[in-house]
């Protein structure tokens, strides 16, 4: 079975401030992939990211970056310098990487604030 | 590219009602995934499409719920008798996976179902 946990259900820092969300995963597939979707107050989930198993390479794209650390299952999300508009939820998933399709499984999410 | 569509919005009926919810994809995506979410959780995976064909359903996917998705382009998920527990919101999703390949899952903004 997969399980993804996102422990910090919310957390609320000052803008410009540096921020980030932790992701701890479970799965028995030796492939399979993370991601991270974000969920402005609109609802409509985001695609942000997805990282292959096999890449622990980490990743940045402006403000964002992404540090995937298989020895700890985990695959955490920074926002530097932080702006009221990366308010939102932000949820981290895992799907496996065969088997011909993507059952992907959502943790529970963390809210985020950002206070001007 | 106008993005994965879903229709209504918003939909609020009363308890022992039938409801239909549509869903139109990318064009062109092959797959095409329905997700529940309830306040405070994840996107829970309901069933997904490869073209017309139904593969998966999950647990959660009572008798009342049928799913279809006659050409391979837009699907409905149609619950029947509602029950206030039905009340969520159902996201739709969709991806364009090749055998070897498989990609993100691109969301639509979702069908919030209020059952009274």
């Amino acid at each position: 079975a997969q399980k993804v946990t996102q422990a910090q259900t919310e957390i609320s820092v000052v803008e410009k401030e540096d921020v980030t969300l932790d992701c701890v995963y479970e799965t028995r597939d030796t492939t399979y992939y993370l991601f991270w979707y974000k969920q402005p107050p609109s609802g409509e989930l985001v695609f942000l990211i997805r990282r292959n198993s096999f890449d622990e390479q980490n990743e940045i794209s402006g403000r964002y970056s992404w540090n995937f650390q298989k020895s700890t299952s985990s695959f955490n999300f920074t926002i530097t310098a932080s702006q009221v508009v990366d308010s939102a939820v932000y949820f981290c998933a895992l799907s496996r990487g065969s088997g011909g399709y993507q059952k992907v499984t959502f943790g529970t999410g963390t809210k985020l604030q950002v206070i001007p | 590219d106008t993005g994965v569509s879903q229709n209504p919005r918003h939909k609020i009926t009363k308890r022992g009602q039938n409801v239909t919810f549509r869903c139109d994809p990318i064009s062109e995506h092959n797959r095409l995934y329905w997700y529940r979410q309830t306040l405070g959780q994840g996107p829970e995976f309901l069933t997904y499409f490869q073209n017309e064909a139904q593969l998966e359903k999950s647990r959660l996917l009572s008798d009342r719920f049928s799913a279809e998705r006659p050409k391979g382009s837009f699907s409905t998920l149609e619950i029947q008798r509602t029950e206030q527990g039905d009340s969520a919101m159902y996201l739709c999703a969709s991806s364009l996976d090749r055998t070897a390949v498989l990609n993100e899952q691109y969301f639509g903004p979702g069908t919030r179902l209020t059952v009274t």
